[in-house]
């Protein structure tokens, strides 16, 4: 079974619907993260966090919400979805870093494509 | 909004070429890593560098730390199909007291056999 798990795999929705998209990590990791990939562009990082209490905002975080339901459990919200959200979504998850290291790796879940009509 | 640059885009090369990609930023970074995405599925970790003039080797692959902290190379040698995929560089920007990783934009690996 996956370690990290993401529901739905493919979603089509229309402008202004509310989307709803699921993490589900069995890894026991703290950190949780919500990326979006459009090509040509990599990866851009839109919420974290690193406990159940801990929320943060990542580079592109308007538009989005999040919520840390437990420690395996992080949804992304797309409150009311536009075309441009149009695009691939991964969540990850990861450790602490070791105290001689700065990051400890992100394992990726196989992402959400998520397109808004 | 994107802080590293990664090159080539893409990469169309017969099976058992040699492969070099490259990551530079204009900050310095502590942490350099290449992951690689197949289709349909996300990233997975090839090689994490820690320490400036760091040389990897995983396999075929061999990535280094560049002496500037602002860069990175991968290589990969003796290409072969399975190799197809997108390769990401990321990092940690130095000074940060995160954990967030900066990623590149990928380069594209084609393998024609």
């Amino acid at each position: 079974d996956a370690d990290v798990t993401q529901t739905p795999r493919n979603r089509i929705t229309k402008t202004g619907k509310r989307i709803m998209l699921e993490c589900s990590q069995t890894k026991g990791h703290d950190r949780m993260y919500w990326y979006r990939q459009d090509p040509g562009l990599g990866l851009q990082l839109i919420y974290y966090s690193f406990d159940v209490k801990d929320i943060n905002k990542g580079e592109i975080s308007d538009g989005y919400s999040v919520s840390r339901q437990a420690q395996a459990k992080f949804s992304l919200s797309l409150e009311s979805a536009i075309p441009n959200q149009t695009a691939l979504y991964f969540c990850a998850t990861s450790d602490p870093p070791k105290r001689d290291r700065g990051v400890s790796e992100q394992f990726f879940g196989p992402g959400t494509r998520l397109t808004v009509l | 909004g994107q802080q590293l640059n990664q090159s080539p885009q893409s990469m169309f090369i017969q099976e058992g070429e040699d492969v070099s990609m490259n990551c530079t930023s204009s900050s310095i970074f502590n942490t350099w890593l290449w992951y690689k995405q197949d289709p349909g599925e996300g990233p997975v970790l090839l090689i994490a560098l820690y320490k400036a003039g760091e040389l990897t080797s995983n396999g075929r692959l061999t990535a280094q730390f560049g002496i500037t902290r602002k860069d990175s190379f991968l290589n990969i040698s003796a290409s072969i199909p399975s190799d197809v995929g997108i390769y990401f560089c990321a990092g940690r920007r130095f000074p940060s007291n995160t954990g967030k990783l900066i990623f590149g934009q990928g380069t594209t690996l084609q393998v024609k056999p």
